[in-house]
């Protein structure tokens, strides 16, 4: 099956940038995404990235994509005590698949004043 | 508008009762989904409707019913649900299944079976 890895935790000094990172197995998939989750809350979409594409840029946001070594980062510059929440990354499965979204495991993202 | 509501926030339910959750978008989307999210995991899709037909089941057991009765509403019938069903359940919505839509999530309803 699709296995998609996050790394558990990560905490970062407020005004510095912050770096999720995502690595996963199905070179199929199409489109990659970024979702925060706030305590209690569900998921909002922050950002995507065409597989065909190696950086998109949005505001503080910057994706990575690196397809030969499989790996998807999502940077946050300046980041402030509102990022603090669970990332996940997710991928968007082919057709043969059920066009399913498979998640990664979540990042817990600290951001200390 | 891209906002997906879930009704009620907070459900308490007992193993015998009978309660629905629903979910409501109004962004003309097509497809909607039930995921099941336990604490501290990743959400867990349960199913997938498309045009308003179950077009996927994660082999979800029966006592979770699924209805869609119009494009823009989704309903979850729970019946006769077990202490491991507690959970945050989250509906999502796209424009269509499949590539490059991405899905919007709702913020969730918090399911405890007592």
């Amino acid at each position: 099956g699709e296995d998609v890895e996050q790394s558990l935790f990560l905490s970062v000094r407020e005004g510095d940038s912050s770096v999720i990172n995502c690595t996963y197995t199905d070179s199929s998939s199409t489109y990659l995404y970024w979702y925060k989750q706030e305590p209690g809350a569900g998921l909002q979409l922050l950002t995507y990235i065409f597989s065909n594409m190696d950086m998109k840029q949005d505001q503080r946001l910057t994706v990575l994509l690196n397809k030969k070594d499989k790996h998807l980062s999502l940077r946050i510059a300046d980041t402030q005590t509102g990022d603090s929440a669970i990332y996940f990354c997710a991928l968007l499965r082919g057709k043969a698949a059920g066009n399913k979204l498979t998640f990664g495991g979540g990042t817990r993202v600290l951001v200390k004043p | 508008d891209t906002e997906v509501t879930q009704t009620p926030k907070h459900l308490v339910m007992g193993m015998t009762n009978k309660k629905s959750l629903k979910c409501e978008q109004h962004m003309g989307h097509r497809a909607m989904y039930w995921y099941k999210q336990k604490a501290k995991k990743p959400p867990e899709l349960m199913f997938v409707y498309s045009y308003e037909k179950l077009s996927i089941n994660e082999s979800v057991p029966s006592r979770f019913s699924p209805e869609c009765p119009n494009s823009s509403l989704l309903n979850l019938h729970l019946h006769a649900l077990q202490p491991e069903d507690s959970a945050l359940y989250l509906c999502a919505s796209s424009p269509t299944r499949g590539a490059g839509y991405e899905q919007y999530f709702g913020p969730g309803t918090r399911l405890t079976v007592t």
